[in-house]
């Protein structure tokens, strides 16, 4: 079964601190794997997309980890500011046929605390 | 250009009753998607669309119909609502996902109260 499952669940940090965001997927076939934000009331959007040869990819303060073998992934964000408080979404990213279907995890809700 | 937009933007239904909500995109996308968001849960789609007049069911498609007679709408029905169609609705609307820079785009989401 194709699954996304995301840790912590919630995280409460202080400004400035770095945090790290886990992901582990189960997709077949694999072709790339996502990071959302998603701000309170507002749709998702997408903060880096890796394929499968890829290692890491930065997007400014945000850099995330793929590791093919293990089907793990990781969010770290640098130097936090009251603004990163969101939810945090791994999406997996199959084809099937002639679409191309997203498959989310339950999210890491972050709060930066002043 | 605004992207995608939804509307309503917050609904409060009684169970049996009907209602239909309306997604518009401005970027000439071929695709478009319906899913909705609980607490606890990923998004799950609904329905989606490859292009005008054609939709598909997605992974939780009971209770709900939709329609795509242009290609920049994709309206998403309740027929007869029940309290387990609580949640929020986001539409979405993407290229082909074969294209090198696939990526879906959403829209801010319908908040759905059903009594």
């Amino acid at each position: 079964k194709n699954q996304v499952e995301q840790s912590p669940q919630s995280l409460i940090i202080l400004e400035g601190k770095n945090c790290t965001l886990q992901c582990n997927y189960t997709v077949s076939p694999f072709s790339n794997l996502r990071w959302y934000k998603q701000d309170t009331g507002r749709g998702p959007v997408s903060l880096t997309i890796m394929t499968f040869s890829e290692n890491t990819k930065s997007n400014g303060r945000y850099t995330a980890t793929l590791d093919a073998d293990t089907k793990q992934s990781s969010l770290h964000i640098t130097a936090s500011q009251l603004s990163d408080s969101a939810s945090y979404i791994c999406v997996g990213l199959h084809y099937s046929g002639n679409t191309g279907k997203l498959i989310f995890g339950q999210g890491t809700t972050l709060q930066v605390k002043p | 250009n605004a992207g995608v937009t939804q509307t309503p933007k917050f609904r409060v239904l009684k169970t049996g009753q009907s209602m239909t909500l309306l997604c518009a995109q401005d970027m000439n996308h071929e695709y478009m998607y319906w899913y909705r968001q609980d607490p606890g849960m990923g998004l799950r789609l609904i329905h989606y669309s490859v292009g005008e007049g054609t939709t598909a069911k997605g992974e939780v498609p009971d209770g709900y119909n939709v329609s795509r007679l242009k290609k920049q709408n994709f309206l998403l029905g309740l027929e007869s609502a029940a309290p387990s169609q609580t949640s929020v609705y986001f539409c979405a609307s993407s290229y082909h996902p074969r294209t090198a820079t696939y990526e879906q785009y959403f829209g801010p989401g319908t908040r759905l109260t059903v009594t």
